[in-house]
């Protein structure tokens, strides 16, 4: 079964850096999706994509967050100033257009992102 | 909006016992509802759905059924294995949002550990 991939598997960064996170979603979806999972708690959605644009977002997905498809199949969330709190992993998924299929989400393994 | 609530856990139980992980939705209309499975160290996997009331979703020998007068969508499986072993997680699409980038709404998690 096809896969959607994401790099690093674990990332640390330093509070107030940048990190970039990388996914590449299943090849002939065409949804797009980040999830977090704060350890120990709930799989929170951050924010859709469809289109070449954010469709839905959090209020989680503050002014430090963005999405970008920069070249038609990656798909990357950056924060631009990460605090202690954005420690934990990050989910890409993808979904593909086709109705008969189109309530499953694909899951990437996920991003460690530990801040120190 | 839509809610999900699940067991909380850490459930742990010996080998060849009946699981039952309890889950409830708060949703406007009949949501599609899913179980999705976090083997250690892995991504999230969908492990069964369920799309109408009375739908039974089943899958490596857990079933769940969408009961609409009790909006629950228990997930059980008569006889668990070691392998077995992972964090359960209850979700549910709100029934209004397949025709966009749809949003999945999870639970908190079950944690399960079974013991041979």
């Amino acid at each position: 079964e096809p896969e959607v991939t994401q790099t690093p598997s674990h990332q640390v960064t330093q509070m107030g850096q940048e990190v970039i996170l990388r996914c590449v979603p299943i090849s002939n979806h065409l949804y797009f999706y980040w999830y977090r999972q704060i350890l120990g708690q709930k799989v929170e959605f951050l924010v859709s994509f469809y289109n070449n644009e954010i469709s839905e977002k959090s209020e989680i997905f503050d002014d430090q967050f963005s999405v970008e498809r920069p070249d038609g199949s990656n798909f990357t969330l950056k924060i631009r100033s990460t605090k202690l709190e954005d420690s934990a992993m990050y989910f890409c998924a993808s979904r593909p257009m086709n109705r008969a299929t189109n309530e499953k989400l694909f899951f990437g393994s996920g991003t460690q992102l530990s801040v120190l | 909006g839509n809610s999900v609530t699940q067991m909380e856990g850490p459930v742990t139980l010996s080998e060849e016992a009946f699981l039952t992980i309890n889950c409830t939705y708060t949703a406007t209309g009949y949501p599609s509802l899913f179980w999705y499975v976090q083997y250690p160290g892995e991504g999230l996997q969908l492990l069964l759905k369920a799309t109408k009331a009375d739908d039974k979703g089943s899958n490596k020998g857990f079933e769940a059924t969408y009961r609409k007068e009790t909006t629950s969508f228990h997930l059980e499986k008569g006889s668990v294995q070691v392998s077995d072993s992972a964090v359960y997680f209850c979700g549910g699409i709100g029934e209004m949002e397949f025709q966009g980038a749809q949003k999945l709404v999870f639970g908190q998690g079950t944690r399960l550990t079974i013991n041979p």
